[in-house]
């Protein structure tokens, strides 16, 4: 099993570039998630979907999009990239909440600098 | 509000064994989970508590009192490669059961 899948892996933007970051997932997870971590930081939770065709919004939602068109992909849009977003930004998948003791899987993820 | 307090830094001796402690305020508690991340890497899932006790997982172990609203995570037999950061996870019920994350422990290990 692939687990999760995160493309690209490294990107570079001008301020004011758009990108999608990709995310697959192999596991019929329900619940999918991005992240950003900042150096020295924990995870900062930016969007999440708890099944296809949903999504929400989580702590640092602002300059971000998301999409859930099909289960096993979280799609992860910049509309206008500004520098405060260089980050490494993490994709994450997990069961339903009964079944926590699962945990999160994470894919590898994508370091973006905003120049 | 929500937060989980961990220490930013651990220090501890190959083959030894070390604590890192965790606690946490949140309204709605749905358990305690560990997670592990080697330097430019990704975080991977170490333990869940949903319940009071202890877990064991191989060297490691994790550790949940509610009433205090504490948890800790034991590694023993400290190896070289156990050098990364921990972080404690809380599953809050006042943010839809997201994961509120700590800022996470840094864990080195000398020989």
């Amino acid at each position: 099993n692939a687990g999760v899948t995160q493309t690209p892996k490294f990107r570079v933007l001008k301020t004011g570039q758009s990108m999608t970051l990709l995310c697959a997932q192999d596991m019929n997870h329900e619940y999918m998630y991005w992240y950003r971590q900042d150096p020295g930081m924990g995870l900062r939770l930016i969007h999440y979907s708890v099944g296809e065709g949903t999504t929400a919004k989580g702590e640092v939602p602002d300059g971000y999009n998301v999409s859930r068109l099909k289960k096993q992909n979280f799609l992860l849009g910049l509309e206008s990239a500004a520098p405060s977003q260089t980050s490494v930004y993490f994709c994450a998948s997990s069961y339903q909440r009964d079944r926590s003791s699962y945990g999160y899987t994470f894919g590898s993820g994508t370091r973006l600098t905003v120049v | 509000g929500q937060s989980l307090e961990q220490p930013s830094e651990v220090t501890a001796v190959e083959g030894a064994i070390v604590q890192i402690n965790c606690t946490y305020q949140t309204s709605g508690f749905y358990g305690l989970s560990w997670y592990q991340q080697h330097d430019g890497g990704a975080p991977t899932f170490l333990s869940y508590n949903g319940l009071d006790g202890l877990e064991e997982t191989g060297r490691f172990s994790s550790f949940l009192s509610r009433s205090d609203s504490y948890g800790y995570l034991l590694l023993q037999e400290l190896q070289m490669k156990d050098s990364a950061s921990y972080f404690c996870a809380v599953r809050d019920g006042d943010s839809n059961y997201q994961l509120i994350w700590g800022a996470g422990t840094k864990l080195i290990i000398k020989p």
